[in-house]
């Protein structure tokens, strides 16, 4: 079966500290990544998505990830945090051609101090 | 407006009720989905539906059911609830590329 598991539960940075997430996910076949993040009380958004072509996908608010096939990884990546990236950020495979069944990781709760 | 909306947001119940969560969308979208958001756990998926006449199972459907009225609204059933229900529920839309779009959420509380 299909599973994504993020290594950090929790993360605590100060501004302007650089950011990486993990997420690696079990699955042979062709897959379609994202990650959404959840900011205080508010739903789900999407950051950014990985389909095909460069495994290295820009996304929203200066986040980043890329896809190493061999590792299964879709690490997330942020130069530079602002206390407003304090949230709650969740990695999610789809098989690719599949039902858009999304399996999420457990997620992982950044806080950023100023 | 919000694309994908949720009712209620918020609900406390009792052990046994029966409780139905609602969500419609405005995306024209074909593919609906619930999950629920526990801590730790992340989401997990309780029903998909691809269409109107197309219900699916997901990893924890026990304890719950659905209806797809129309292609705009999916609803989720409690028969009878139970204190482990208690979650932050939420819907979700797709369209054929994958992304899913979130409602809000219903924070659902049994006591």
């Amino acid at each position: 079966a299909q599973s994504v598991s993020q290594h950090n539960h929790h993360v605590i940075l100060s501004e302007a500290a650089s950011l990486e997430l993990g997420c690696n996910y079990s699955y042979g076949g062709t897959v379609n990544l994202f990650w959404y993040v959840q900011y205080p009380g508010q739903h789900l958004q999407l950051l950014l998505k990985y389909f095909s072509g460069d495994p290295l996908v820009k996304g929203i608010k200066g986040f980043e990830a890329e896809f190493i096939k061999s590792k299964f990884s879709f690490n997330l990546r942020k130069p530079s945090v602002q206390w407003s990236d304090t949230a709650e950020y969740f990695c999610a495979v789809a098989n690719s051609g599949g039902y858009n069944k999304l399996i999420f990781g457990a997620g992982t709760r950044l806080a950023v101090h100023p | 407006d919000a694309d994908v909306t949720q009712t209620p947001r918020n609900r406390i119940t009792k052990t046994g009720k029966r409780i139905m969560l609602e969500c419609s969308q405005t995306k024209g979208h074909d593919r609906m989905y619930w999950y629920r958001q526990d801590p730790g756990l992340g989401l997990r998926l309780i029903y998909y539906s691809f269409d109107v006449k197309d219900i699916n199972k997901g990893e924890i459907s026990d304890g719950y059911s659905v209806s797809r009225q129309a292609q705009a609204k999916f609803s989720l059933s409690l028969e009878s609830a139970i204190p482990n229900q208690t979650a932050l529920y939420f819907c979700a839309t797709s369209d054929p590329g994958n992304e899913q779009f979130f409602g809000p959420g219903t924070r659902l509380t049994v006591l």
